[in-house]
């Protein structure tokens, strides 16, 4: 039979420019959260986490954003670069459950 | 830096076949995990593992679907009699604590097809 995927939403921009990828989130409960990259053919690769006690932490180049009112999260990345094309996921965990919970994911294209 | 790896990267499988795809964790983890990804699909929690047990597991990890630690260095997932839909991409992962605690290594993955 035939098989349907998900639509990967698509953040396209120049290389240079700061790309910003959203995600909301579904439990309330949750109070643990997690940007990943995935580049095609390899595994999901930690960028930066934040819990549910702060509502911004920064890496290096990289900003996460998180508001429990909305149950939106957010990945800023700075001086975007080509290498940084790839899917990015955001995953919660906590609540009731350990289980860590991705999202759809959003394909990041650098424009060089 | 260390690392998850992940044998075969590829395995091509008869249905109704057996299946088994092995892990090496990070070294001084102790928790562990199985994630697949139909192609195109989010990630999907299958199940973890902690102190030789399993601790949670998805409802997608039937009784078809089993995990063991058969010694101190390997984490394998076996599937009894594959079907179809359980071609997917397979990440086994591991992590130093619990989630919110520890952060997850994922390996490359197992690229698993049943014809």
């Amino acid at each position: 039979g035939e098989s349907v995927g998900l639509h990967l939403p698509t953040l396209s921009v120049q290389e240079g420019d700061n790309s910003i990828i959203n995600c909301a989130y579904s439990n309330s409960a949750s109070d643990y959260f997690i940007w990943y990259k995935q580049e095609s053919g390899k595994g999901p690769q930690f960028i930066i986490d934040i819990r549910s006690n702060m509502d911004k932490r920064q890496g290096q180049r990289v900003t996460v954003l998180l508001n429990k009112t909305v149950k939106h999260l957010s990945l800023q990345i700075a001086a975007t670069q080509p290498g940084d094309s790839a899917v990015y996921f955001c995953a919660e965990s906590g609540g009731a459950t350990n289980k860590l919970i991705f999202g759809t994911g959003t394909l990041l294209a650098v424009q060089p | 830096e260390p690392e998850v790896t992940q044998t075969p990267s590829h395995q091509v499988t008869q249905m109704g076949q057996e299946v088994i795809l092995r892990c090496v964790p990070i070294s001084n983890h102790l928790y562990f995990y199985w994630y697949r990804q139909i192609l195109g699909q989010k990630v999907e929690f299958l199940v973890s593992f902690y102190n030789n047990e399993i601790s949670e597991k998805s409802e997608i990890f039937d009784d078809q679907f089993s995990v063991e630690r058969p010694d101190g260095s390997n984490f394998t997932l076996k599937i009894r009699s594959t079907k179809l839909e359980d071609s997917a991409m397979y990440f086994c992962a591991s992590s130093e604590g619990r989630w919110g605690v520890g952060k997850l290594f994922f390996g490359s993955g197992t690229q698993l097809s049943v014809l």
